[in-house]
């Protein structure tokens, strides 16, 4: 399986300022996903990553509020803008295996506490 | 869209009985189901998997059922544990265009020595 991290691996942000989460693969993966994990909660999609294009958001979830870049097979980062302590979340990218497009493996999370 | 449910919420058993938690959905159209594992402060991890050509799959202790006709599929653990305790996730892989996963709302697993 693929080596996901992720950084940082927690943060304690202050209301209305933003946070960008990195995402770093050891091989190249054509779809990552970004996940949303409150506490005590199932996973939730945020967006899908496709290297070369616009990411694609799930109901609920606005490219203002999350903006998502993917420069490269082996990279992402997802920002969350204008934070609230709503947002308080565990934060999950989440890759396609190589060998098999339907296993996907998941990063380690990031942890975000808004005060 | 896809829903997908998840039972029991919680299961607590003795260590070396069994468990079994089960998930239904409802889209005919979903193929892959998968189970992850979470432990406390863990990221999910793959436990096992079957695709909806497959009935039954088994990985030492643990198995999966699919029932394509009744669209619900079971996660099967014998001779637990305590190491088995945490929370468990099923999926199901759905969409038109891409495909993603929808989880189930988790169930958290505890055995007792």
């Amino acid at each position: 399986s693929a080596v996901i991290s992720q950084k940082p691996s927690r943060d304690i942000c202050q209301r209305g300022t933003s946070l960008t989460i990195q995402c770093q693969v050891d091989s190249q993966v054509t779809m990552m996903f970004w996940y949303r994990q409150q506490p005590g909660q199932s996973l939730t999609l945020i967006a899908t990553a496709n290297q070369g294009s616009e990411a694609t958001y799930e109901s609920g979830f606005v490219i203002d509020k999350f903006p998502i870049s993917r420069p490269n097979l082996t990279f992402s980062t997802l920002t969350v803008s204008n934070m609230s302590p709503e947002d308080s979340s565990i934060y999950l990218c989440s890759v396609e295996s190589a060998t098999s497009t339907d296993t996907q493996y998941f990063g380690p999370g990031t942890r975000l506490t808004v005060l | 869209g896809e829903n997908v449910e998840q039972h029991p919420s919680t299961l607590s058993v003795q260590e070396g009985d069994s468990a079994v938690i089960k998930c239904t959905y409802s889209d005919s159209a979903s193929n892959y189901f998968p189970w992850y594992k979470q432990e406390l402060g863990k990221r999910p991890q793959l436990i096992i998997d079957i695709r909806s050509n497959v009935g039954e799959k088994k990985d030492q202790r643990i198995a999966v059922t699919l029932n394509k006709t009744a669209k619900h599929f079971s996660l099967h653990i014998t001779e637990t544990q305590p190491e088995d305790s945490a929370v468990y996730f099923c999926a199901a892989k759905w969409g038109t265009g891409f495909q993603k996963l929808v989880f189930g709302t988790g169930t958290r697993l505890l055995v007792s020595p």
